[in-house]
């Protein structure tokens, strides 16, 4: 599975958008982006997946390059309750098998 | 999407003992899969367990460490064994999750060893 790159932290002021980038410089044509988040003490709760067409669903959307070297996961307003670290993971869709983590981006919510 | 009971959902225990740790699904799954979450750390995954065969382990994890069973498509367990303060941490179990198109993690064991 591709390596992704993701900025350790940022911040958010609440009711404002919330973009959080995602480089996957090596994806391959048949990986897809997944975005996943763990809100603290919790188990990670999916997100949001896409192979290369902009994707929206009730919780972020999801907006791919179109090299696919590169992703953006919005939270369109952000609430004190999207704090969370959240993962960009690239893996081919319904192989079955492991998922693996990086390290992610702390996103902290303001007032 | 598949539903994860995870338990115990947090111990404290002597430093020199075993804890095991269950993980029972609602639905059947082939694949199971356990993690490890060092504190301020991202999951390590630790190993994968498949119905009817050994866990597969990852680099840098042992069967005798952290022994998995896996009698049925629904339930696993992971032991964590002689247990050292360097294993407190938080575990997890995950099933991929076809119906979500992704994967469902079960809210984690935190285990303290003193």
């Amino acid at each position: 599975d591709a390596k992704t790159t993701q900025p350790t932290s940022m911040d958010c002021a609440e009711g404002r958008a919330a973009n959080l980038p995602c480089n996957h410089s090596t994806i391959s044509g048949n990986e897809y982006v997944y975005w996943y988040r763990q809100i603290h003490s919790q188990g990670p709760q999916y997100i949001i997946h896409g192979l290369k067409n902009n994707e929206t669903n009730e919780m972020a959307s999801l907006i791919i390059t179109e090299d696919r070297k590169s992703s953006t996961l919005i939270l369109p307003h952000a609430t004190l309750r999207d704090t969370a670290v959240y993962y960009c993971i690239v893996r081919v869709h319904n192989q079955g098998g492991k998922l693996i983590f990086g390290q992610g981006t702390e996103l902290s919510v303001k007032p | 999407s598949a539903v994860i009971s995870q338990k115990p959902s947090r111990d404290i225990c002597q430093r020199g003992t075993s804890l095991t740790i269950q993980c029972q699904v609602d639905s059947q799954v082939t694949m199971m899969f356990w993690y490890r979450q060092q504190p301020g750390q991202s999951l390590t995954l630790i190993a994968t367990a498949n119905q009817g065969s050994e866990a597969t382990y990852e680099s840098g994890f042992v069967i005798d460490k952290f022994p998995i069973s896996r009698p049925n498509l629904t339930f696993s367990t992971l032991t964590v064994s002689n247990m050292s303060p360097e294993d407190s941490s938080i575990y997890l179990c995950s099933v991929e999750d076809l119906g979500l198109n992704g994967y469902t993690f079960g809210s984690g064991t935190r285990l303290t060893v003193v």
